[in-house]
């Protein structure tokens, strides 16, 4: 298993801001993930952070308004950018723990709401 | 392209079985997933199916029809704090072996 931490858990922010959102595993994982989820909605993938290398973003999502950083096996970063109304949402990280099942652990979130 | 079909909604009353329905469309299936995710809270994993069949788990089992594109995840001896969403989940070749989630089905306990 894998336990994971982000930072903050919960921000307001105003609108034209940027908010940068920390995700630290308790141990090395490849695999790392960050997701948004809209109110009453699922999961959508927004990226895969690379460790040494750009991350790779789902369609919808680029990298100037989401820029991610991986700089080791433990950490991510995720930045939204510029931020709108329509970004309110919240951000998960996530990592892919390759054991019997390749199951993916959540991290607690980050619950943004911009002004 | 991909399709992950599940219920928006159901009601079961406590102590009763309920079954939650998912069917799928993949370019490359490489194994489905069962999460259970509480208001507020962080999807939690329930199951992991990749071979047909039935996965037992204590109250929780999944099933699994790779030619029908069809799983399910039965919840047996309902109890309140089992009122949460159901996200079905799967994992597609066809997508970097990413995991793609469900809209998830908000199951309602009932006393």
């Amino acid at each position: 298993s894998a336990v994971i931490s982000q930072k903050p858990s919960r921000d307001i922010c105003q609108r034209g801001t940027s908010l940068t959102i920390q995700c630290q595993v308790d141990s090395q994982v490849t695999m790392m993930f960050w997701y948004r989820q809209q109110p009453g909605q699922s999961l959508t993938l927004i990226a895969t952070a690379n460790q040494g290398s750009e991350a790779t973003y789902e369609s919808g999502f680029v990298i100037d308004k989401f820029p991610i950083s991986r700089p080791n096996l433990t950490f991510s970063t995720l930045t939204v950018s510029n931020m709108s109304p329509e970004d309110s949402s919240i951000y998960l990280c996530s990592v892919e723990v390759r054991g019997s099942s390749y199951e993916q652990y959540f991290g607690p979130g980050t619950r943004l709401t911009v002004t | 392209g991909q399709n992950i079909d599940q219920p928006t909604e159901m009601t079961a009353t406590e102590g009763a079985i309920v079954q939650i329905n998912c069917t799928y469309q993949t370019s490359g299936f490489n194994g489905l997933f069962w999460y259970q995710q509480h208001a507020g809270e962080a999807p939690t994993f329930l199951s992991y199916n990749v071979l047909d069949g039935l996965e037992e788990k204590g109250r929780f089992s999944s099933f699994l029809s790779r030619s029908k594109g069809y799983s399910y995840l039965l919840l047996k001896e309902l109890q309140m704090k089992d009122s949460a969403s159901y996200l079905c989940a799967v994992r597609d070749r066809g997508r970097d072996d990413k995991i793609i989630f469900g809209k998830g089905t908000r199951l309602h306990i009932l006393p």
